[in-house]
């Protein structure tokens, strides 16, 4: 089956720790997307790749990082910068380029903070 | 920066009647799409409709239908029909047009069924 596949999908961090959450998509879509959801709010958009080797920066990129080495595949690392790194973290991906068409989405990583 | 609105943190339906979510968008772009998705308690996040700008006839998906109205920069969602499964967070989301730079979603509307 095709799909977007987030893991893990509970993941603890230590005060000054980078952890990285995975994202992998067997859909051979072309973007790929990274949100953050807090309670109560809507996703806000962290980071986005529309080709390997390339991203850009979404609304609250600071105190993440993320890589686009293959197609299938857009890491999100949480670095020790992002003070408030308790959210849920949802992985996208649409399948062109030029337009905004819809999202796949993954199950999500709930990360909290030890 | 667009923005999105849901003015309705929480809704309470009965089982079976019809239900109306609101949802108004802020741009100066002609060309765009319009999404609602659902997140039911598993989180998950689930395409229930969408709406490219261009077309005038309002998208429908079975029980699902949407008042879209372009000029006062509206799209709410029409839910007919209710069921215990429709429970969950609604998001609207707006997708800019000229290029695959992500959806900028609503705070959602927690949607309630009564049985």
């Amino acid at each position: 089956d095709g799909g977007i596949t987030q893991s893990p999908k509970y993941l603890f961090r230590k005060e000054g720790q980078n952890v990285t959450l995975s994202c992998e998509q067997n859909l051979n879509h072309d973007a790929m997307y990274w949100y953050r959801q807090d309670p109560g709010q809507g996703l806000r958009l962290i980071y986005y790749s529309q080709i390997v080797n390339d991203f850009q920066k979404g609304d609250i990129a600071e105190g993440y990082s993320v890589s686009r080495e293959k197609k299938e595949s857009f890491p999100l690392t949480v670095t020790s910068a992002q003070k408030n790194p308790t959210a849920f973290y949802l992985c996208a991906s649409s399948k062109g380029v030029a337009t905004n068409e819809k999202l796949f989405f993954g199950s999500g990583t709930q990360l909290s903070v030890l | 920066a667009q923005t999105v609105t849901q003015s309705q943190p929480e809704m309470s339906v009965q089982e079976a009647e019809t239900v109306t979510l609101s949802c108004t968008y802020d741009t100066s772009e002609s060309d765009y799409y319009l999404f609602w998705y659902k997140q039911p308690p598993s989180r998950q996040m689930i395409l229930v409709i969408r709406q490219e700008a261009y077309k005038q006839q309002n998208a429908t998906e079975n029980r699902f239908s949407v008042n879209f109205q372009k000029a006062a920069k509206s799209f709410s969602l029409k839910i007919s029909d209710s069921q215990l499964g429709d429970a969950a967070m609604y998001f609207c989301a707006y997708g800019s047009g000229g290029g695959a730079d992500g959806l900028t979603f609503g705070k959602g509307t927690h949607l309630i069924i009564q049985p």
